[in-house]
């Protein structure tokens, strides 16, 4: 089984809808995160989260919510979304070295 | 804000060559990690090496080596001997102080 699981791997919503993207983990790392990936700009950080009540801001978090509700559990959320949110979701766990781990991703089309 | 500037938005090498993808980056922290991702067609984000800033010694993991120069915030890749399968996205990433920036990425494509 997968380390770093990503539920759903696609989605496709309408405009104003409230999307749910789920990430699970069994590596036992504390740290978890939440990227983007739009063509040609690379992957930029949502939310990342140290332990369950460490919780930070990203560089690109407006528009999202995130949820740690155990160590291996990390949401995010889309309250309302929007086209310009299409993109490809990347969850991810690291260790004390700072090595990600990556999920498999979830391609979002909002429509 | 860190910054991370990977030039070379393509490049494309002969199977069996050697080709050196580079990375630059602003940093203010004083240790830190480095790595280098590779995003095959599958889409996967696969770790291909890592460097931590305080040794001096290049990281090496078989065919992959970098080249790290703090002083200059430099941090190339190397592959040797190239692979039809190293074909994908490469993206550099410098951490340290809670930001984690990767680079735009470079596709390398590897010619029969």
């Amino acid at each position: 089984d997968a380390d770093v699981t990503q539920t759903p791997r696609n989605r496709i919503t309408k405009t104003g809808k409230r999307i749910m993207l789920e990430c699970s983990q069994t590596k036992g790392h504390d740290r978890m995160y939440w990227y983007r990936q739009d063509p040609g700009l690379g992957l930029r950080l949502i939310y990342y989260s140290f332990d369950v009540k460490d919780i930070n801001k990203g560089e690109i978090s407006d528009g999202y919510s995130v949820s740690r509700q155990a160590q291996a559990k990390f949401s995010l959320s889309l309250e309302s979304a929007i086209p310009n949110q299409t993109a490809l979701y990347f969850c991810a766990t690291s260790d004390h070295t700072d090595t990600q781990y990556f999920g498999p991703g979830t391609r979002l089309t909002v429509l | 804000a860190q910054t991370v500037t990977q030039s070379q938005p393509e490049m494309s090498v002969q199977e069996a060559e050697t080709v050196t993808l580079s990375c630059t980056y602003d940093t203010s922290e004083s240790d830190y990690y480095l790595f280098w991702y590779k995003q095959p067609p599958s889409r996967q984000m696969i770790l291909v090496i890592r460097q931590e800033a305080y040794k001096q010694q290049n990281a090496t993991e078989n065919r992959f080596s970098v080249n790290f120069q703090k002083a200059a915030k430099s941090f190339s890749l190397k592959i040797s001997d190239s692979q039809l399968g190293d074909a994908a996205m490469y993206f550099c990433l410098p951490t340290g102080a809670n930001n984690l920036f990767f680079g735009t990425g470079t596709r390398l494509t590897v010619i029969p």
